[in-house]
């Protein structure tokens, strides 16, 4: 079945760690992107990228780094300069015009 | 600057009580609205595109109009498994191809 996946469901940070969450797509999808979802709130753009090889900042962009090496995945690093990580994060494709959604990652610094 | 609205925060029905969702947009140039779905703790499942005003599309219990300011979802007869967040959102010249999503209205239907 075509679709986004997002990996881990559930992660768990400490203090001054990065880590990595992962998104692929087998939609053959040019677009990608990455959003945080806080509670009461709408998505809001961290990074993009349009194709291989090229990503732009978002509107949330400080703190965290992404890649695109491949078509079918770009992964978000959360870093520790990010000071407010804990989040639920939504990885999406889109070739035209909607874009279709991955099952998001929680994420909880402890 | 794209802004999105959506009015009510929260709506609560009883089974079988339409009402409408509203989701206003101030954009330069609004190359598409969507409309979402979202469960708690999942991902926004992708519901209607309109493009331009007074189009018009429909989905079993729920129907999308446009028009050059707002966007309605309206909800028929709803049921107990209506009840989601629904997320509205646009693409607009500003921005190409990324989406400036609203914050979302969360709807419950009760039995």
């Amino acid at each position: 079945d075509g679709g986004i996946t997002q990996s881990p469901k559930y992660l768990f940070r400490k203090e001054g760690q990065n880590v990595t969450l992962s998104c692929e797509q087998n939609l053959n999808h040019d677009a990608m992107y990455w959003y945080r979802q806080d509670p009461g709130q709408g998505l809001r753009l961290i990074y993009y990228s349009q194709i291989v090889n090229d990503f732009q900042k978002g509107d949330i962009a400080e703190g965290y780094s992404v890649s695109r090496e491949k078509k079918e995945s770009f992964p978000l690093t959360v870093t520790s300069a990010q000071k407010n990580p804990t989040a639920f994060y939504l990885c999406a494709s889109s070739i035209a015009a909607e874009a279709f959604f991955g099952q998001g990652t929680r994420l909880t610094v402890v | 600057e794209d802004q999105v609205t959506q009015s009510p925060e929260a709506l609560r029905l009883q089974e079988g009580e339409s009402s409408s969702l509203n989701c206003s947009y101030t954009v330069s140039g609004l190359r598409g609205l969507f409309w979402y779905r979202q469960d708690p703790g999942k991902g926004p499942e992708f519901l209607f595109t309109l493009y331009s005003a007074g189009e018009e599309k429909e989905k079993e219990r729920l129907k999308a109009t446009l028009t050059k300011k707002e966007s309605f979802l309206h909800i028929t007869a709803p049921k107990p498994e209506d009840s989601a967040t629904y997320l509205c959102a646009v693409q607009s010249d500003n921005y190409g191809q990324n989406f400036v999503f609203g914050p979302g209205t969360r709807l419950s239907v009760l039995p």
